[in-house]
């Protein structure tokens, strides 16, 4: 069965600190890659998606980065943290296209406290 | 663009009672997927059900049921039985079916409250 892990879970980080989150998924080959951001009490913002290794999709400009090094591998960064990133950032995964089932599977989130 | 509303900010039930959370969507396309997640407070997004728009029958899945009016662009999630572990953050989300990505549509959410 597919499994996705994000790390950390957990993260506070005073402004101006390099961010590197990282989500991984098993079980599964040439999946779509998804970050989204959640504030506290909202809905979610895709933020970037990703179809194959090193091709990004960006929806929202902003101060961050997002890179896919490894086929199941989803990395979002940025060079310097503001204060507005605090937030809840989940990963997700989908299957292709054609390959079935449609739907994104979430990994636990991360909560990041920029200080 | 693919919009979705989700005109209930809060809504609250009793135990084993019925609830239905609305969900509309504006779409020009044909072939999309509808979906509802649940998100406890963990905030693990957990798939609820999902519904085929080329499907006319309603999709079902234990206690949980959807109302889905293709014309309308309604797809409203019924929830049976209500129990207190259904206590969550509902969202509704929209999926156009392409040849490349397929990016979720998300409402705004609905906080459910199931009441002892």
């Amino acid at each position: 069965s597919q499994t996705i892990h994000q790390w950390p879970a957990t993260l506070v980080q005073p402004v101006g600190s390099p961010l590197s989150l990282e989500c991984t998924v098993e079980g599964t080959s040439n999946p779509n890659l998804y970050w989204y951001r959640q504030a506290a009490g909202r809905g979610l913002q895709l933020l970037f998606y990703s179809v194959g290794i090193g091709q990004i999709s960006s929806e929202v400009p902003q101060n961050l980065s997002a890179s896919r090094p490894q086929d199941r591998q989803f990395i979002l960064s940025s060079k310097k943290l503001l204060l507005s990133d605090s937030s809840f950032y989940l990963c997700a995964w989908s299957a292709k296209t054609g390959q079935g089932p449609y739907e994104q599977y979430f990994g636990p989130g991360t909560r990041l406290t920029v200080t | 663009a693919q919009t979705v509303t989700q005109s209930q900010p809060e809504m609250s039930v009793q135990e084993a009672e019925t609830v239905t959370l609305s969900c509309t969507y504006d779409t020009s396309e044909s072939n999309y997927y509808l979906f509802w997640y649940k998100q406890p407070p963990s905030r693990q997004m957990i798939l609820v059900i999902r519904q085929e728009a080329y499907k006319q029958q309603n999709a079902t899945e234990n206690r949980f049921s959807v109302n889905f009016q293709k014309a309308a662009k309604s797809f409203s999630l019924k929830i049976s039985d209500s129990q207190l572990g259904d206590t969550a953050m509902y969202f509704c989300a929209f999926m156009k079916l392409t040849s490349g990505n397929t990016p979720l549509v998300f409402g705004k959410g609905t906080r459910l409250s199931v009441i002892a």
